[in-house]
């Protein structure tokens, strides 16, 4: 089992420019996850998919942000404009939802540094 | 919304020791999760608690879902340098995954 993929692991971008995120989900896994964790914040839900379905968004930030999950192995978290304050590291994380509450896994993240 | 809290923020043990976590919500849960993030890595799971009452092992581990549904403890016994880490409680309210603040658990040489 190769786990959650996320990639690139590190981002360095300037102020303005588009970032994307992307995340290969546990083969099987129906829901994904896009979590941002900063200092400040801890962890944060931003948005979650099941089966491909985006199902709650409220924790996306502003209209900068946007989620795509286009089939069920691929997802992509997209920062356009980018700002220093987006600075975080965002994990993806998917579960099987086989039993009500299924537990989370987790990739190992993006770490994004907005200069 | 709710929320939890989770104590100690940090702990500082010497190798050997026992440690003991708990975490608190305002609201009833359901589930509680129990998660480890090692540096530079994403949070695995620890263990998954789905009654109250239900006390369950891991190992070295021992978590239990406290009988008023609101609380929560993770002990780990005879602790080893591979523990060191931020240790993270969850719940499903509202359907979603909601994580308490850490706690950072540094061993001592």
């Amino acid at each position: 089992d190769a786990g959650v993929i996320q990639s690139p692991r590190h981002e360095v971008t300037e102020m303005g420019q588009e970032v994307t995120l992307r995340c290969k989900p546990i083969s099987g896994h129906n829901s994904l996850f896009w979590y941002r964790q900063t200092m400040m914040r801890g962890l944060e839900l931003l948005i979650y998919f099941n089966n491909n379905v985006p199902i709650d968004d409220s924790g996306m930030p502003e209209d900068r942000f946007s989620a795509k999950m286009p089939n069920a192995s691929f997802s992509t978290l997209k920062i356009q404009p980018s700002e220093p304050r987006d600075s975080a590291v965002y994990f993806c994380a998917s579960s099987p939802q086989d039993r009500i509450h299924s537990p989370l896994h987790f990739g190992n993240g993006t770490r994004l540094t907005v200069t | 919304g709710q929320q939890l809290n989770q104590s100690p923020q940090s702990m500082f043990i010497q190798e050997g020791e026992d440690v003991s976590m708990n975490c608190t919500s305002s609201s009833i849960f359901n589930t509680w999760l129990w998660y480890k993030q090692d540096p530079g890595e994403g949070p695995v799971l620890l263990i998954a608690l789905y009654k109250a009452g239900e006390l369950t092992s891991n190992g070295r581990l021992t978590a239990q879902f406290g009988i008023t549904r609101k609380d929560s403890f993770l002990n780990i016994s005879a602790s080893i340098p591979s523990d060191v880490g931020i240790y993270f409680c969850g719940d499903f309210g509202n359907e979603k995954l909601t994580f308490g603040t850490g706690t950072r658990l540094t061993i001592i040489p």
